[in-house]
């Protein structure tokens, strides 16, 4: 079985440009998650989605970031315009139903100059 | 007070030894709780659940402790293998808020 799947692997951009990360979770689970993971933290929630509806992005820095998930299944994360703080790892994770087991992706790691 | 908080170490042990981490959380409600194991530069997975009346899964045992809010993580014969960071993950009262620690590096020393 495929795992979840995300791109770019690594990206790195100067400040006030915009970048996109794409996600395509393992096929079957109606719950999608995007996670900012900084450096010597852990992972932080930006949004969830059940199917293509959004259950939570009350962590979500709505000015500049935006994630859609439009048809159900694969999901785009977007920063515009990117400040130097938002260098992290941006993980998404997927899970069948909402509950158990997270699986994550590899991740997409950002770097902001 | 953060929801969910660990001791963010590192600790440092030799192999073989028995190390045990904690990890409080501030929501008597949450429903689920879980270890998750993340390798440098890796994406974290699952390494055990906590259930009520605690688990072993080979060296590793997981204990949950309701009246304190906190759950643990207890390696017995650890081993080079084992060095990583461990993330506590405590499920909310809604099944919807995940709230993960942030995270104890262990490291084994030959």
């Amino acid at each position: 079985e495929a795992g979840v799947a995300q791109s770019p692997r690594y990206k790195i951009i100067e400040k006030r440009q915009s970048v996109a990360f794409w996600c395509n979770p393992i096929s079957g689970h109606a719950t999608l998650y995007w996670y900012q993971q900084i450096l010597g933290q852990g992972p932080k929630l930006l949004i969830q989605f059940q199917n293509n509806g959004v259950v939570d992005d009350s962590q979500l820095p709505k000015d500049r970031f935006s994630a859609e998930r439009l048809k159900g299944v694969d999901s785009t994360l977007k920063i515009q315009p990117a400040k130097l703080e938002d260098s992290a790892v941006y993980l998404c994770a997927s899970t069948p139903q909402g509950t158990g087991e997270l699986f994550f992706g590899e991740g997409s790691r950002l770097t902001v100059l | 007070r953060k929801e969910v908080e660990q001791d963010p170490g590192p600790f440092n042990v030799p192999e073989g030894a028995t190390v045990a981490f904690n990890c409080t959380y501030s929501n008597s409600a949450s429903q689920s709780f879980f270890w998750y194991r993340q390798d440098c530069r890796k994406e974290p997975k699952l390494l055990m659940s906590v259930y009520s009346s605690g688990n072993e899964d080979g060296r590793f045992t997981a204990q949950l402790n309701r009246a304190s809010q906190y759950i643990s993580l207890l390696i017995r014969d650890s081993k080079l293998s084992d060095s990583a960071t461990y993330l506590c993950v405590v499920w909310g009262s809604s099944a919807s808020k995940i709230i993960f620690g942030s995270g104890t590096r262990l490291s084994i020393r030959p």
